[in-house]
């Protein structure tokens, strides 16, 4: 089976600071996804990555895909309070959905003013 | 707001009682996931349905027993559950189940065994 190892598992960061967290398959990752999560409530939906060096951005918030596909990284620019959370990636098989979603253990991430 | 609604946001039972969750999404979906989650971790798959058919059960106990009525609703009924068995129930959907498509996610319900 498919295991994800996220790295920092927990993070503090001053306001404005820039940041980063990395996500490492022990498999090829077909499509990678990360989400982000407040205690106690949904995932909200961030990204998704399918190809090798593929990279996304939305506000400041930039994932990256390295060209083996087995490791993805979360960069958040000029952090601010909003950004507080954790922080999951998630990978699915060669079946897309029909496998489900394996989830890393979470990067819980903290912002200092 | 998330366009995975589920009910109810938090349910308190006892051993001996059954219940249902309930969750609902209007995007079209043909895929919907139920995932448990403990506290301070990810959470984990229970229940994969694609086209209204259960097509994934990852070993768990009969006393969780999914359904789905039609392809906009997916319920849990509990019943005798454990007190391990509190913990975050969430549901998902994607709109097709064999592409690499993202998951949707509801808020939850947070359930508590007494």
């Amino acid at each position: 089976s498919q295991e994800l190892e996220q790295s920092p598992q927990s993070l503090i960061v001053q306001e404005g600071k820039n940041l980063t967290i990395n996500c490492t398959s022990s498999k090829t990752l077909y499509g990678l996804y990360w989400y982000k999560q407040k205690y106690g409530e949904g995932l909200i939906f961030l990204m998704m990555l399918q190809k090798g060096g593929e990279e996304k951005s939305h506000e400041k918030i930039t994932a990256k895909l390295d060209e083996k596909k087995q490791q993805s990284s979360l960069h958040i620019t000029a952090s601010q309070p909003s950004h507080a959370g954790i922080y999951l990636c998630g990978a699915d098989g060669a079946g897309g959905g029909a496998d489900g979603l394996t989830f890393g253990k979470g990067t819980h991430l903290i912002i200092q003013p | 707001d998330t366009e995975v609604t589920q009910t109810p946001k938090h349910l308190v039972m006892g051993m001996t009682n059954k219940k249902s969750l309930k969750c609902e999404q209007h995007m079209g979906h043909r895929a919907m996931y139920w995932y448990k989650q403990k506290a301070k971790k990810p959470p984990e798959l229970m229940f994969v349905y694609s086209y209204e058919k259960l097509s994934i059960n990852e070993s768990v106990p009969s006393r969780f027993s999914p359904e789905c009525p039609n392809s906009s609703l997916l319920n849990l009924h509990l019943h005798a559950l454990q007190p391990e068995d509190s913990a975050l129930y969430l549901c998902a959907s994607s709109q097709d189940w064999g592409l690499q498509q993202p998951q949707h996610f509801g808020d939850g319900t947070r359930l508590s065994i007494l």
